[in-house]
């Protein structure tokens, strides 16, 4: 089935600092990925749509020059958590749409997630 | 109102038990229905899409209900397996732009 590589798992930063998330797609090509951010408790929330070859779709109330995303291939999508601070420390989590762009019944893959810990 | 509401958790039920949650949504040209498992600290998982005509996967059934907005999720026979978070997912729609929206979750937990 179709797979979605998230790295890294895990990253511990000091304030300040920036951090880059990558997601690939290992057997399909994804033109849209999903970026999300999740509290303790709390429901996957959408930050942004990341489309290839164009720029991201941010939700509302979402930095696009703190949370830089790229989607340069068909296959790889980054996010970068820039000047990174305590409140930024979450569950971050990409998925891609397996059929691409339009309905699809078959859901979506996420990534296995990155827990970020700012300090 | 929130774009997808779910029944709020936790549900704590014994093994072999039948729970049912439901979720509701405010977009009415919402397109596409699915319920995603969770575990703590994991990635969710697709666990079942939810057609018109309602559907089932062994234990599982999920049905939608277009005219008062909502789609249900059954489980029968609960295992302690069965234990996790059960998120309502709602596809955006129409237009093309099929993002998905996610519910809060619902906490299920199965005990012996």
């Amino acid at each position: 089935g179709a797979v979605v590589s998230q790295h890294p798992s895990r990253v511990i930063c000091k304030s300040g600092t920036s951090v880059k998330i990558e997601c690939r797609s290992l057997d399909f090509q994804a033109t849209t990925m999903f970026w999300y951010r999740q509290f303790p408790k709390q429901s996957l929330m959408l930050m942004a749509t990341s489309n290839e070859g164009s720029k991201a779709t941010y939700e509302q109330g979402v930095e696009k020059d703190k949370f830089l995303i790229n989607h340069a291939s068909l296959t790889l999508s980054t996010l970068t958590v820039t000047s990174a601070h305590p409140e930024d420390s979450s569950f971050y989590i990409c998925s891609a749409n397996t059929a691409g762009e339009g309905l699809n019944n078959y859901g979506y893959t996420f990534g296995s997630g990155t827990r970020l810990t700012v300090v | 109102r929130k774009e997808v509401e779910q029944d709020p958790g936790p549900f704590n039920v014994p093994e072999g038990a039948t729970v049912a949650f439901n979720c509701t949504y405010s977009n009415s040209a919402s397109q596409s229905f699915f319920w995603y498992r969770q575990d703590c600290r994991k990635e969710p998982k697709l666990l079942m899409s939810v057609y018109s005509s309602g559907n089932e996967d062994g234990r599982f059934t999920a049905q939608l209900n277009r005219a008062s907005q909502y789609i249900s999720l059954l489980i029968r026979d609960s295992k302690l397996s069965d234990s996790a978070t059960y998120l309502c997912v709602v596809n955006r729609g129409p237009g093309g732009s099929y993002i998905p929206t996610f519910g809060r979750g619902t906490s299920l937990i199965v005990h012996p």
